[in-house]
């Protein structure tokens, strides 16, 4: 059974600029869940992907989007690039319904410094 | 975003020694998790509370989900090298696939 795979994992952009990161699910989930997690900060939920769509967000801007894939596998898109948007991005996947926190399986994140 | 309160943000212990830290919100959360995380790692789960009261252990570790819904701690008894990391607890509000709302953090230190 194969976990939850983030890509890239480090990335360096300068502000203004669009970046995408990727992640590919575990082995038998069907959700997609993203994070961001601020130096020195506990993750912040982004929003969530089930069956190709968003399925609740966070207090996050229009600029933060996302996908999901037939095969659960999803990315994150970030436009206009701030300084403040540096952080750890995380990936978490986990089977709809079997929720609660308690299924989620987090990726090793995207180290995104924007400079 | 909403953060839950952790208390400590570090503590520093020497090995053997318990550890206790706790998380509090102002709003009711239905579900309590705590998360350790390593350095260039993702969180992973220790311990999942489901009902108000109820306390769990999963071998060196114990934690609570408070009567009113509102807070949680975690023990860890014996600390041994490998506890080293940052502790996160986090709560969701419904049932389902809800949103993690997580806590600011705790970072233990193991002094030798």
């Amino acid at each position: 059974e194969t976990g939850v795979t983030q890509s890239p994992t480090h990335l360096i952009k300068t502000r203004g600029q669009q970046v995408t990161l990727r992640c590919s699910s575990q082995s038998g989930h069907n959700t997609v869940s993203w994070y961001q997690q601020a130096l020195g900060q506990g993750p912040q939920f982004i929003f969530q992907y089930y069956r190709e769509e968003e399925n609740g967000r966070g207090n996050f801007p229009p600029r933060f989007s996302g996908l999901q894939f037939p095969n659960y596998s999803s990315e994150l898109n970030v436009n206009a690039l701030e300084l403040d948007d540096s952080a750890l991005y995380l990936c978490a996947s986990s089977l709809f319904g079997r929720g609660n926190g308690y299924g989620y399986t987090f990726g090793s994140g995207t180290r995104l410094t924007v400079v | 975003g909403q953060q839950l309160n952790q208390s400590p943000q570090s503590m520093f212990i020497q090995e053997g020694e318990d550890v206790s830290m706790n998380c509090t919100s102002s709003s009711i959360f239905n579900t309590w998790l705590w998360y350790k995380q390593d350095p260039g790692e993702g969180p992973v789960l220790l311990i999942a509370l489901y009902k108000a009261g109820e306390l769990t252990s999963n071998g060196r570790l114990t934690a609570q989900f408070g009567i009113t819904r509102k807070d949680s701690f975690l023990n860890i008894s014996a600390s041994i090298p490998s506890d080293v990391g940052i502790y996160f607890c986090a709560g969701t509000q419904g049932f389902g696939n809800e949103k993690l709302t997580f806590g600011t953090g705790t970072r233990l230190t193991i002094i030798p």
